[in-house]
């Protein structure tokens, strides 16, 4: 079964600062990686995918990078600003439509 | 452009009460659809998914039934709501091969 981690739990950064989150996957048998922002009481919106066969994804200032043989993909953001806050999740699409997530990393930008 | 809707976005309901939550999608054909929940603090736990008309595949087992009468429609069903049944459920759906990108805007359940 496959068990994805994120950490930290909860990130607060001053406006400006380059944000790092993490995810962890146990099963390295994926098809794609997917981070997603959640904003309170809402539905998810879709930031960045990765291929399993990729390295990396970039949109705008999101960057996501994938280690598959090790179980892990880092979410960057940079110059963070107050739009940014919110949850973000990592789910793993590694069995036919078995879309596992994590717990979530919710981040506080503050101005 | 496809969209996907849900509703209601909130609901308060008593323990034993029924339950029907309503997913649409427009703008595709032959989506496959799912329904995951959230609950406070965990991340979200797949229920169903169906990948056609009246094909439903349930990942755990559960007070809650789900229904796919037609292409582009899922409904989520309980006959009796336990308190354990709150939380925030997302409609989701992808193309055949793909996996689930486009989530519903969700519905708040609070069973009291």
């Amino acid at each position: 079964k496959q068990e994805v981690t994120q950490i930290p739990a909860a990130l607060s950064v001053p406006e400006g600062e380059n944000l790092v989150l993490n995810c962890s996957f146990t099963d390295s048998a994926i098809y794609n990686l997917q981070w997603f922002r959640q904003d309170p009481g809402k539905g998810l919106t879709s930031l960045l995918l990765i291929q399993s066969s990729q390295r990396e994804q970039t949109s705008g200032r999101l960057n996501a990078s994938l280690d598959k043989s090790s179980g892990r993909s880092t979410l960057y953001i940079a110059a963070s600003q107050p739009g940014d806050s919110a949850t973000y999740l990592c789910a793993v699409f590694s069995n036919d439509y078995k879309l596992s997530f994590g717990a979530g990393t919710t981040v506080t930008v503050r101005a | 452009s496809q969209t996907i809707h849900q509703w209601p976005a909130t609901l308060v309901q008593p323990v034993g009460s029924p339950l029907s939550l309503e997913c649409t999608v427009e703008g595709t054909s032959n989506p496959n659809l799912y329904w995951y929940r959230q609950a406070a603090g965990r991340g979200l736990q797949l229920l169903f998914y169906s990948v056609g008309i009246g094909q439903i595949s349930s990942e755990v087992p559960q007070n809650l039934s789900a229904s796919r009468p037609q292409d582009r429609q899922f409904i989520l069903s309980s006959k009796k709501l336990l308190l354990s049944d709150s939380g925030f459920y997302l409609c989701a759906w992808s193309v055949q091969e793909g996996s689930p990108k486009f989530f519903g805007p969700g519905t708040r359940l609070t069973v009291l």
